[in-house]
């Protein structure tokens, strides 16, 4: 049901820079905002990034979020071990008239 | 602060029923919200609910889904009617911080989640 297209997986070692991309159309994306959700492994997702590129307090500043036209980004900068989870992007789709999640991108630090 | 509770087993073609128990903030000042995440797959927005009684369900389960609210008891509930194994998944409820108005939750984002709780559908 995902209308937002994410790459299944990202790598990197440690200090790199990864970037996920978050791909939507003129419906969702192109008219709304941007947010995104990280998953570690077994426990509830929890908010990433919200208006395309705010950090919520206690997010690390190596997390940052774009959005262009019908895409959007997350970019995670210094790459560390904890980083490593499931990371979702998702937006309102007016022809949906309700939220819809990106397909998911599984982060492995190397 | 959210919790989730139901039963974890359901037979199929049964309602599944859960609650959303809310502390730390009071039920009529947010939207809330349920999401639910098939094992190994990704997450899907079900619907959500303000206190006034305005919801506002995913097309593909609005036949099925109901989400009512008990201000009395700071919770919100989900049921899903006719379920199959389809519908087993873990249950997520989450607050909406943003902007939400006259049932429109475009500007919002899900801010906390409960853990989540694992519904199976079999018999």
């Amino acid at each position: 049901q995902s209308v937002l297209t994410q790459p299944p997986s990202a790598s990197g070692t440690p200090g790199q820079r990864v970037t996920i991309s978050c791909s939507g159309s003129s419906s969702n994306i192109g008219t709304n905002t941007v947010n995104w959700y990280q998953q570690l492994p077994g426990t509830a997702p929890k908010l990433l990034i919200y208006s395309n590129n705010q950090r919520p307090s206690g997010v690390p500043d190596r997390f940052s979020g774009s959005k262009s036209g019908t895409s959007a980004s997350l970019a995670i900068s210094g790459l560390q071990s904890e980083d490593e989870a499931d990371y979702y992007c998702a937006a309102w789709g007016d022809s949906l008239n309700g939220y819809v999640f990106g397909t998911g991108t599984k982060v492995t630090v190397l | 602060q959210l919790q989730e509770s139901g039963p974890g087993l359901v037979k199929p073609s049964e309602p599944l029923s859960l609650t959303c128990t809310v502390s730390g903030a009071s039920i009529s000042s947010y939207y809330w919200s349920w999401i639910r995440q098939p094992p190994g797959k990704g997450l899907e927005w079900i619907g959500y609910i303000y206190y006034s009684g305005i919801t506002n369900y995913t097309p593909s389960l609005k036949s099925r889904v109901t989400i009512s609210v008990d201000t009395s008891k700071n919770q919100f509930s989900l049921k899903l009617s006719s379920v199959t194994a389809a519908d087993t998944a873990v249950y997520y409820c989450a607050r909406h911080l943003g902007f939400c108005s006259g049932g429109d939750c475009r500007s919002s984002w899900f801010d906390p989640w409960g853990q989540g709780t694992l519904v199976t559908v079999s018999s």
